[in-house]
Parts: structure tokens; sequence; C-alpha cells
């Protein structure tokens, strides 16, 4: 069983509509939760981080966490053609952060 | 401006030839990581280190090596017995200290190819 699983999509969405990735983790004592977003050929740039269980909201983003499940999701809202990417689920369970394979939204205008 | 630098940003090894990364930081962070990327894959931890002249094993170590002589530098060298090393190289640093897990910043990569 893969560390941190993802669905590899791609997923895809209408310009202005909500886009939903989701992320499972295996490892119970992580203890932080990131999600990056990589546009193809760059290196990963760092979008939401959330500890605590519940909803974190940082403008068009939310992260949601679930530690009884072991869910992590992230919302993108009024979604653009510029977030056509791969996202990135990491979780850091102490020792490095641990990357799940990657969600590829595409936007479709 | 604080960040990562990685060069060079495109490389080719022969058969054989050991290659070295180059990563620098000025960002005064504590800890430093070397991850691979394949195509449509995630990224896998070679090597990182949490302190100057410490450094530990990640998930796929083996054909690779590092230093951290300096907190600015940690250098990676692909060696000959790094059977398949056509890749996409990041590095990355962030503070070591749980109270300020907020990720890390990453390099600009380096893409080695085999040739």
């Amino acid at each position: 069983q893969k560390e941190v699983e993802q669905n590899s999509g791609p997923l895809s969405v209408p310009e202005g509509a909500i886009a939903s990735l989701n992320c499972t983790y295996s490892d119970r004592g992580s203890q932080s939760f990131f999600w990056y977003r990589q546009y193809s050929g760059k290196s990963p740039e760092l979008i939401m981080f959330i500890y605590s269980n519940g909803d974190k909201e940082d403008g068009r983003f939310t992260a949601q966490l679930n530690k009884a499940s072991q869910y992590v999701s992230l919302l993108i809202r009024d979604s653009q053609p510029s977030d056509s990417a791969t996202y990135l689920c990491a979780v850091n369970a102490g020792r490095a952060l641990t990357f799940g394979s990657g969600t590829r939204l595409q936007v479709q205008p | 401006d604080g960040g990562i630098t990685q060069s060079p940003k495109y490389l080719f090894r022969k058969e054989g030839q050991n290659v070295t990364l180059s990563c620098e930081q000025n960002l005064n962070h504590d800890a430093m990581y070397w991850y691979r990327q394949d195509p449509g894959q995630g990224l896998r931890l070679i090597y990182y280190s949490q302190i100057v002249n410490d450094f530990q094993k990640g998930d796929i170590a083996e054909g690779y090596s590092v230093s951290r002589e300096k907190k600015e530098s940690f250098p990676l060298t692909v060696t000959s017995a790094q059977k398949n090393p056509t890749a996409f190289y990041l590095c990355a640093s962030s503070h070591h200290d749980a109270r300020e897990d907020y990720g890390y910043t990453f390099g600009s990569g380096t893409r080695l190819t085999v040739v």
C-alpha cells in the first residue's frame, strides 16, 4: 500500500466550477499536510498547509483534513484555466515529506 | 532575494560517469532534501540533512551520495552505480522545527539524461 495515495486523473472541470482533489495517507502519526501545485516541467510550489482537523481557507483554495479517516482534500473554487496543473499531496510523519503521485487537473475554458 | 539555486538546469551523463548536481540556499534553513521525480510520478526521497555534517538516507539512496559541509550547500552526486539515473532532480529546504513546519521551498530542478 502506498503511503500517500491520489487519483492520477485527469480531473476535468469547466471554468468557474469547483475542483475537488482528494488524498489519503497511511501513517496515523502524520502531523502536517501540504498541497503543492506543479506545472509541467517546473518545480512544485506550495499552495496550502493544514495541521488541524477541519477546514482552512485561503482565497479560492480550501484544504480539509480528517485525521480519523486519514483523508485530506483541496477545493478550488471558481476554477481558472491557469489552475490546470498537477496537484501533489504531501504528508509529514516526522522524517521528511512523503508525496503522492499527484492529480492532474484540467480546467476547460 | 532568498531562495534555492540548483545547477545546472540540464545535465547529460555518459554511461559509467559520475556527475554532481549543485544545490545552494540563502534562506537560512537548517534542513535540506533531495528528491527524484520520474515522468508521471510523485517525488521520491533520496537523501536529507537536518544539520551540517549529518545526513540520512531516504527511500532510494542506492547509487547516490551527498555531503553537507556548509549550511547553505547540499550537493548530490549521481554515481555510475545508479543504473537508471534519467529523471528530474529537485532540491528543497525547510526549517527544522516542528513549530515552524511551513513546508518546503524547492529549487527549479535539474533534468538529468543518460546519453
